[in-house]
């Protein structure tokens, strides 16, 4: 399965700041998955990259795929408090149908 | 609405009293799968299911079995429960794999003493 690394482990943004969050494979990524998770509770589905290159945007979170397809980014522009939690990057095994995930970032939007 | 609905929502129970969650999806997909979240391990895959009869082995099966006899549901089994088991549970699902994302259902807070 692949190896997921998330970076960094947690980080503390002031309201209204940009904040990114890497995830970097072990291996060429199949399909990267980025998911936010409140302490607890179940995932929410935010984007999905399968393309070299490939970047996607919604609200004020953008996310890429680099062109190796070997790392990602998490970008969140103006941060607010609803933008506090745990975001995970997962990925598809490239010969498997194994979901891996990474450890995760926790965010904390401070006021 | 469409979604993944585990139950329960919380268990406690004794060590080897055999237990099941329930994992049932209302949108026709063909993949599920089981992942358990721990603290300082985040989340690892304990079996999935490409499609009716068809499961396969994650990343930490040890000690969980699986069916998939209906494509809606998959439910998870600890035959003989013991405290490592002990951890946070979430069934996904997926139309296929690697062209749609996954939904992930509420979680199931499992406590074996």
């Amino acid at each position: 399965s692949q190896e997921l690394e998330q970076s960094p482990q947690s980080l503390i943004v002031q309201e209204g700041k940009n904040l990114t969050i890497n995830c970097t494979s072990s291996k060429t990524l199949y399909g990267l998955y980025w998911y936010k998770q409140k302490y607890g509770e179940g995932l929410i589905f935010l984007m999905m990259l399968q393309k070299g290159g490939e970047e996607k945007s919604h609200e004020k979170i953008t996310a890429k795929l680099d062109e190796k397809k070997q790392q990602s980014s998490l970008h969140i522009t103006a941060s607010q408090p609803s933008h506090a939690g745990i975001y995970l990057c997962g990925a598809d095994g490239f010969n498997d149908y194994k979901l891996s995930f990474g450890a995760g970032t926790t965010v904390t939007v401070r006021a | 609405e469409a979604q993944v609905t585990q139950n329960p929502r919380y268990l406690i129970t004794v060590t080897g009293k055999k237990l099941t969650v329930t994992c049932s999806q209302n949108m026709n997909h063909e993949y599920m799968s089981w992942y358990r979240q721990d603290p300082g391990l985040g989340l690892r895959q304990i079996y999935y299911s490409m499609n009716v009869e068809v499961t396969d082995k994650g990343d930490v099966p040890e000690g969980y079995k699986v069916s998939r006899k209906e494509k809606r549901n998959f439910p998870l089994i600890l035959e003989s429960p013991s405290p490592n088991q002990t951890s946070l549970y979430f069934c996904a699902s997926s139309p296929r794999v690697g062209v749609y994302g996954y939904t992930f259902g509420s979680g199931t807070r499992l406590t074996v003493v």
